[in-house]
Formats: structure tokens, sequence, C-alpha cells
């Protein structure tokens, strides 16, 4: 199975921050990625998919690159909207498998 | 706007069975892939089974290969998921997802609210 991993797995940032958020796969995953936003008690809202694209109607402050192992989902000036948990997921090859998670807070 | 709606959580005794329910609507559900991702409290996502459009594949996680059984009826829109000799560590909500696009492997899209279901005796 691949493994994916999540760094960090919490920060804490201000409204207007730029805030990066890598995710590691434990073997080449292409650009097989995806990223999703949680808040508590809601299910999670798909971000970004094929690792940089942007799902229709997700703010253009939220962008993702990488490939092969290493990825990064950056959120460039962070809105009071954007504090949640973030988590990675790899679909090349089942079983699907999510990163840990990063929770994003305010400082 | 794509909706998903689950239902059949619930409280069941370890060892008893449970079947939830996905109930599709605005989009062709017969042209898409499907899956169930759950969550235990207070963690974090665990992909359960996913199953392909016509139902000729079917995947499981280790975790409940063997137990659970995901399954669909594209003639009434909905994906189900049996699962048998329930464990405490099946606690989660689970979620039904719907993949992004009709071909190759894709993430999901929309998901629904979500089912509880608490093992417990």
């Amino acid at each position: 199975d691949i493994q994916m991993t999540q760094s960090p797995s919490s920060l804490s940032a201000s409204v207007g921050d730029r805030v990066t958020i890598t995710c590691r796969a434990s073997q080449g995953i292409n650009n097989f990625l995806a990223w999703f936003q949680q808040k508590p008690g809601k299910a999670p809202k798909f971000l970004i998919y094929e690792a940089s694209r942007l799902q229709s109607g997700v703010p253009s402050n939220f962008s993702g690159s990488g490939y092969g192992t290493d990825f990064t989902l950056t959120i460039s000036s962070l809105q009071p909207e954007d504090f949640a948990t973030y988590y990675c997921q790899q679909y090349k090859t089942f079983p699907f498998t999510f990163g840990p998670g990063t929770k994003v807070d305010m400082k | 706007q794509v909706q998903l709606v689950e239902s059949g959580g619930g409280v069941v005794q370890p060892g008893r069975s449970l079947r939830l329910s996905c109930a599709a609507s605005r989009f062709t559900f017969s042209s898409y892939g499907m899956h169930w991702v759950r969550q235990a409290p207070g963690k974090g996502l665990e992909w359960v089974a996913g199953i392909w459009y016509d139902g000729s594949n079917k995947y499981y996680a280790d975790s409940v290969k063997g137990r659970f059984t995901i399954s669909r009826d594209n003639s009434k829109s909905m994906l189900y998921l049996q699962m048998n000799s329930l464990r405490a560590e099946d606690t989660a909500v689970y979620y039904c997802a719907k993949e992004h696009r009709i071909t190759g492997s894709q993430p999901f899209d929309y998901w629904g609210q979500g089912s509880l279901v608490t093992v417990s005796s």
C-alpha cells in the first residue's frame, strides 16, 4: 500500500499569511494527488486534483504543485474561512490512501 | 447540484450487521464510480471501499475485506455498504463519495453528509 504523510500536522497562522502544507507519498504516484478541506462536523470539500488543477469554484488563493512523491498545497493569503483541516489523497492505486491531515488554526 | 444522502447508521452491538445506503441524485449515477470513506471520531479519513460505474469491479481496504460488501443499484441510483461482523474499531462517520470523472482513476468531488455508525455493547 502507498503511505501518505503530511507536514506539519498542525500550524497556527493569521489572516493574510501564506501557508504551505507538504504531502509525501511512499512511492511515486505521478500526479494522482488530490487535496481536501474539512471543517468540524462537515464532509470534506474537494479542492485540487491531478496535483495542481483547481476544482471549479475553489478560490484562486489555493494552489497545488508536485509530481512523483512530493507535493505541496499553498494558500497564498489565508482567509477567515480557510481555517480547517487539510488532507491529501493518492488515487493512483487501490487502496486509495489519505494523509493524516494538517490542521490550520488561528494564531 | 449533485446530491448524496446516506442513511442506515446507528448503534449496533459488536459482531452484528448493518447496511448503509446512499441515495444519489442530480447526476448520471450509472456513469460514475462510487466509494465509501469513513472517519473515526477525532481521526482522519480512511477509504473503505470502491465500486466501478457498472458494479463489475469492487475494491476494499484490508481493514474491512471479507466483512464489508459494497454494491449499487443503478436503476434506483443507490449505493450500499453491507457491514458484517462489526467491531468497535468500525465506529465512524461513513461518507459516500462520487468520482470526479467517468474514466480512469479519479478522486472524489462530491460527498454525502455522512452517517454515524457506533459499534458498542
